[in-house]
């Protein structure tokens, strides 16, 4: 299996520009979680998916973040405008808990540098 | 609620020495419990996970955890430190026991010295 896919690996923007993430989860996989990771606050859980649908977005910072799963192979992560304090690694996880495994399957991340 | 608590945001341990990672965990239910190594500009990658078939697990890369109901606690622990077990640590609880997301600690890094 190719494991969860993430692109771009790196991302770098300035100020007041739109950026969108993409996750490709693992076939088969019903969950997808967005996270972002930072020295200051740690590994934090932005929003998840189950079916496509998002179960719960209470970690999304503020309005300037979104997320979509339009189908079951694929989600995007868009923050509009960013600014420098959005400045994280942001990491997407799969998972198939129907199975009885609760395991999260992590992509390698995309470092997002907003300038 | 359901939270987990890492003890120790760093630890150090010559190479050959013990490594142990504390991990306390609170739970009004069973809960199911991982471990997570993060490599330097990696994501995270499961090293083993509890699901009450049995309180000693056994992972990859020698890592072992053994759950203690009393102590709620799920200590992660390796006999012997090679230098390629530097990274950072996490400990996780799952809420629901068989669904949905996981709650992470802040994660305790590994360094060992030569």
């Amino acid at each position: 299996d190719a494991g969860v896919i993430q692109s771009p690996r790196h991302e770098v923007t300035e100020m007041g520009q739109e950026v969108t993430l993409r996750c490709k989860p693992i076939s088969g996989h019903d969950y997808l979680f967005w996270y972002r990771q930072t020295m200051m606050r740690g590994l934090e859980l932005l929003i998840y998916f189950n079916n496509n649908v998002p179960i719960d977005d209470s970690g999304m910072p503020e309005d300037r973040f979104s997320a979509k799963m339009p189908n079951a192979s694929f989600s995007t992560l868009k923050i509009q405008p960013s600014e420098p304090r959005d400045s994280a690694v942001y990491f997407c996880a799969s998972s198939r808990p129907s199975t009885g495994r609760d395991e999260q399957y992590f992509g390698p991340g995309t470092r997002l540098t907003v300038t | 609620a359901q939270s987990v608590t890492q003890l120790g945001s760093h630890v150090s341990v010559s190479e050959g020495a013990l490594v142990l990672l504390r991990c306390n965990y609170s739970s009004s239910v069973p809960p199911y419990l991982f471990w997570y190594v993060q490599y330097p500009n990696q994501g995270l990658q499961l090293l083993l996970k509890y699901t009450s078939a049995a309180t000693l697990v056994k992972g990859i890369n020698g890592f072992e955890a053994e759950f203690k109901k009393s102590e709620t606690s799920f200590h992660l622990t390796k006999p012997s430190a090679h230098m390629s077990d530097a990274a950072e640590y996490f400990c996780a609880v799952s809420p629901s026991g068989s669904q949905g997301n996981l709650i992470f600690g802040k994660g305790t890094k590994l360094s060992v010295k030569p």
